[in-house]
């Protein structure tokens, strides 16, 4: 697509319950990221896929949150159990390569602005 | 470990005035990669400026400039002749080049343009 796409754009959920946040990357992008940013906050990095595969997945709170990709592309990031804390906005990036300098080619999605209640 | 600093969390500035946006690092990697980006009320990212740790000169970008300190590791934004529409949150991020793809953001700085 023309650009990296996210949804829901907005979920609201009950504390306990698991929800699924969709990325979709724009065609041809190796690399993809997801974020999450707090309210009034800075993006907090979460997890980086190489093709398929999560070369970094350091930043995942607890082992309540899970991402994956298939095909190289659509990525899915879940959250089981969710918690109040878990409420925020995720973003999702993607770029050519990962470890290149261009940094114009890392481009972000609109976000999931998720709500526990 | 990687930190971005920002030590602004708002700003004012009168339009068309110029305004510098503070950002300082904390790397002992040699090699990364410093970034801006602007974060509208709309919520999506829009990239700025880079300055690569090898460049030898100040990245610029139209309005944008970056006043980079090596070593001092500030990496200071400055935006000339602001307008209404640069009101928005401002992130400064760093990537290290031995780390993968990863930026590390800064908790932001939010500009608003009086007219």
């Amino acid at each position: 697509g023309a650009g990296v796409s996210q949804s829901p754009s907005n979920k609201v959920t009950e504390k306990g319950k698991d929800v699924e946040l969709r990325c979709d990357p724009i065609s041809g992008h190796t690399a993809l990221y997801w974020y999450r940013q707090s309210l009034g906050q800075g993006l907090e990095f979460l997890i980086y896929f190489q093709g398929n595969s999560a070369p970094d997945k350091s930043g995942l709170p607890s082992d309540r949150f899970s991402a994956e990709r298939t095909g190289g592309s659509v990525s899915t990031l879940t959250i089981q159990r969710t918690q109040q804390e878990d409420s925020a906005v995720y973003l999702c990036a993607s770029s050519l390569q990962g470890a290149l300098r261009d940094a114009k080619g890392y481009t972000f999605g609109s976000g999931t602005r998720l709500t526990v209640v | 470990a990687q930190k971005i600093t920002q030590t602004q969390p708002g700003m004012f500035v009168q339009e068309k005035e110029a305004v510098t946006l503070d950002c300082t690092y904390d790397t002992s990697d040699p090699s990364y990669g410093l970034f801006w980006y602007k974060q509208p009320s709309s919520g999506e990212m829009i990239f700025l400026i880079y300055q690569g740790s090898y460049d030898q000169q100040n990245a610029t970008e139209g309005r944008y400039s970056l006043n980079f300190q090596k070593a001092r590791k500030s990496a200071n934004l400055v935006i000339s002749a602001s307008q209404l529409g640069d009101s928005a949150m401002y992130f400064c991020a760093m990537r290290v080049y031995n780390q993968g793809g990863k930026l590390i953001f800064g908790q932001g700085t939010e500009l608003s343009v009086k007219p």
